[in-house]
């Protein structure tokens, strides 16, 4: 079974757009990571949350950690061409170095 | 800075064949992963090392696959023979771990695509 649940699976967004990730678990997160992957590229960090009800931006991208640290959130203002990717998200689950990552969800921004 | 370094980029061999995947972590960098990505099951990890020492392999899919990490700075992934159902996209990640102060972000390389005919 997946331990990490990553909605919705694709989205295509109008350009300009606001949208919205989630990430979702049955366990306690230690600390949950956000990622980007582009087409044949390696995965680019974007945040990490780790204390519940923590949030997080980096210019118009907005990551957000529920207070019970079992739910993030992430989302886009005014979405452009370059946040098209895949967005993944990771979890330490059992205080180690191990991430266990969502299926990721694909990003299509319409022009 | 450089980063995590992978190579070959990409990869196409014949079935029975052995591959061998290639990753220079960051420098300084003591915990690496290896993980493997396909459209079916998303991104698994399969192995990872702490100091050198494989810590925990249980996502290694069978004896086919092995790992070793002979110093800090380089560490293989060896698939031997190989079938088509190993095409994937593989990746390496490095990480300041274990003692580090506060959790710390997983660097990744750009993968290898690996493509067994």
């Amino acid at each position: 079974s997946q331990e990490l649940e990553q909605s919705p699976q694709s989205l295509i967004v109008q350009e300009g757009k606001n949208l919205t990730i989630n990430c979702t678990s049955s366990k306690t997160l230690y600390g949950l990571y956000w990622y980007k992957q582009k087409y044949g590229e390696g995965l680019i960090f974007l945040m990490m949350l780790q204390k519940g009800g923590e949030e997080k931006s980096h210019e118009k991208i907005t990551a957000k950690l529920d207070e019970k640290k079992q739910q993030s959130s992430l989302h886009i203002t005014a979405s452009q061409p370059s946040h098209a990717g895949i967005y993944l998200c990771g979890a330490d689950m059992n205080r180690d170095d191990k991430i266990i990552f969502g299926k990721g969800t694909r990003l299509h921004i319409l022009p | 800075d450089a980063g995590v370094i992978q190579s070959p980029r990409h990869e196409v061999t014949e079935m029975g064949q052995e591959v061998t995947l290639r990753c220079k972590p960051i420098s300084g960098h003591n915990s690496l992963f290896w993980y493997r990505q396909t459209m079916m099951r998303g991104l698994e990890l399969l192995i990872y090392f702490n100091n050198n020492v494989p810590i925990d392999d249980s996502g290694m899919p069978e004896d086919r696959f092995s790992a070793k990490m002979p110093n800090a700075s380089f560490s293989t992934l060896k698939i031997q023979p190989s079938e088509p159902r190993d095409s994937a996209v593989y990746f390496c990640a490095s990480i300041m771990g274990q003692g580090a102060p506060g959790n710390q972000p997983q660097h990744f390389g750009d993968g290898t695509r690996l493509s067994i005919l």
